[in-house]
């Protein structure tokens, strides 16, 4: 079985501040991770993967994503925030194959001040 | 190149109705998904499909749902007898396991049920 911990529901962050979103996983085999982005009223836009190649993994509209196996994290970060970063994230595992399903952690809200 | 769509965008249905949900995929994929949000209860899986075949339906009610994907046209998900508790958003996505894991996902299907 796989699962997926995002700890705390909201994080709220300055304009131009470090952005850490973290993500702890749970899963028999080895995983692919992902993170996913949602805003209001829309599907959800895939920001990164994760699927066993390099463990720094970079994604769209600067951010990036390390896979540490040791800690069982895989916790997303942006230098700087921008104010158009508000949104709910997801963070997700999932297998191959007939495994593929997207298992979801609860989503983090992140709120940017000005 | 367009994306995953969804319709209808916003679907309302008295209690005992039937509710159809459609979806096409990407171009050139042959894998789809329906995933439920519930407010209080996040993102979850329901059912993978491929044309003609239901890959992993361990995530739907036993009752009133079913889903298809027919050789020819879109994904269906039908909810039969609506009730209140199945005022959701549903989303589709699709995959191309031969180019990668990661499951690009429609804009939602918002239902409610009065």
């Amino acid at each position: 079985a796989q699962s997926v911990t995002q700890l705390g529901s909201h994080v709220s962050v300055s304009e131009g501040a470090l952005v850490l979103l973290r993500c702890n996983y749970s899963s028999s085999v080895p995983p692919y991770l992902f993170w996913y982005v949602q805003y209001p009223n829309q599907g959800l836009q895939l920001l990164l993967k994760y699927t066993s190649a390099a463990t720094l993994v970079k994604g769209i509209n600067g951010f990036e994503a390390e896979f540490k196996k040791s800690e069982t994290s895989f916790h997303l970060t942006k230098p700087s925030a921008h104010m158009s970063d508000a949104a709910e994230y997801f963070c997700a595992v999932s297998g191959t194959g007939a495994n593929s399903k997207l298992t979801f952690g609860k989503g983090i809200t992140l709120s940017v001040r000005p | 190149n367009a994306g995953v769509m969804q319709n209808p965008r916003h679907l309302v249905r008295r209690r005992g109705q039937e509710a159809r949900l459609r979806c096409s995929p990407m171009k050139g994929h042959s894998h789809v998904y329906w995933y439920r949000q519930l407010p209080e209860e996040g993102l979850k899986f329901m059912v993978y499909l491929q044309k003609e075949n239901i890959i992993d339906e361990s995530g739907m009610p036993k009752e009133r749902f079913s889903a298809e994907f027919p050789k020819e046209g879109p994904s269906i998900l039908r909810i039969q007898q609506v009730v209140r508790g199945d005022s959701a958003a549903y989303f589709c996505a699709s995959s191309d396991p031969g180019t990668g894991a990661e499951q690009y996902f429609g804009p939602g299907t918002r239902l409610t049920v009065t």
